[in-house]
């Protein structure tokens, strides 16, 4: 089976602060993505990597970056949190973009005080 | 716009089947529709998807319809920890809201 691992399941910072959300994942899967998922709005993408180094902007990728060093390993990077970057976070990753399907991880759920 | 359109939620009773409609009159020749679901606390997890033709798994059934404009997750026998939200996409990228499917004992 798929086992994609966030680092932290709750995470609390303060206003200001550089935060990193990790996620790995085990399968050698090329595609990795970012999620945040908030209520009344479904899941929204941040952003997507599609290989190593490589990376594409997703449907709400302001005040957000993301690293992928390593074909396992795609962090999400919020270089001055803010407090309406509180929210749940999901990771997920895919071999293929258009057919086969995306694996999640259980979601880190970050509070910005 | 790659957007799918669900209900917001549907009622079911235990050990009854439910069907669970999608509507995505935009989506393209190549385009797969897959389904997932959330169960609370934890990620989304994929449930089936397909081309053209209907498509069974352990899990469920898909019914696509012969234009591709819609297609109905088919749960054949509910229980009680088949209530989740049920999402619809075919673009992967792009999720909508989902339906929150109760079932009743």
């Amino acid at each position: 089976d798929v086992k994609v691992t966030q680092s932290s399941r709750y995470l609390v910072k303060r206003t200001g602060e550089k935060v990193f959300l990790e996620c790995v994942q085990d399968m050698d899967h090329e595609n990795m993505f970012w999620y945040r998922q908030d209520p009344g709005l479904g899941l929204r993408l941040i952003y997507f990597s599609y290989d190593v180094k490589m990376k594409e902007k997703g449907d709400i990728p302001e005040g957000y970056s993301v690293s992928r060093e390593k074909k396992e390993r795609f962090s999400l990077i919020l270089e001055s949190a803010s407090t309406n970057q509180t929210s749940m976070y999901l990771c997920a990753s895919s071999l293929s973009l258009i057919r086969e399907p995306q694996h999640f991880g259980d979601g880190t759920r970050l509070s910005i005080l | 716009d790659a957007k799918t359109t669900q209900p917001n939620s549907m009622e079911s009773n235990e050990e009854e089947p439910v069907h669970l409609p999608c509507n995505h009159s935009t989506i393209s020749g190549t385009d797969y529709i897959h389904w997932y679901r959330q169960l609370p606390s934890q990620g989304p997890e994929y449930v089936i998807h397909g081309l053209t033709s209907n498509v069974n798994n352990r899990m469920a059934s898909l019914a696509i319809a012969e234009d591709r404009k819609s297609s109905t997750l088919i749960l054949h026998r509910a229980t009680l920890r088949d209530a989740a939200v049920y999402y619809c996409i075919h673009r992967k990228l792009t999720f909508g809201k989902g339906i929150t499917l109760s079932v009743r004992p």
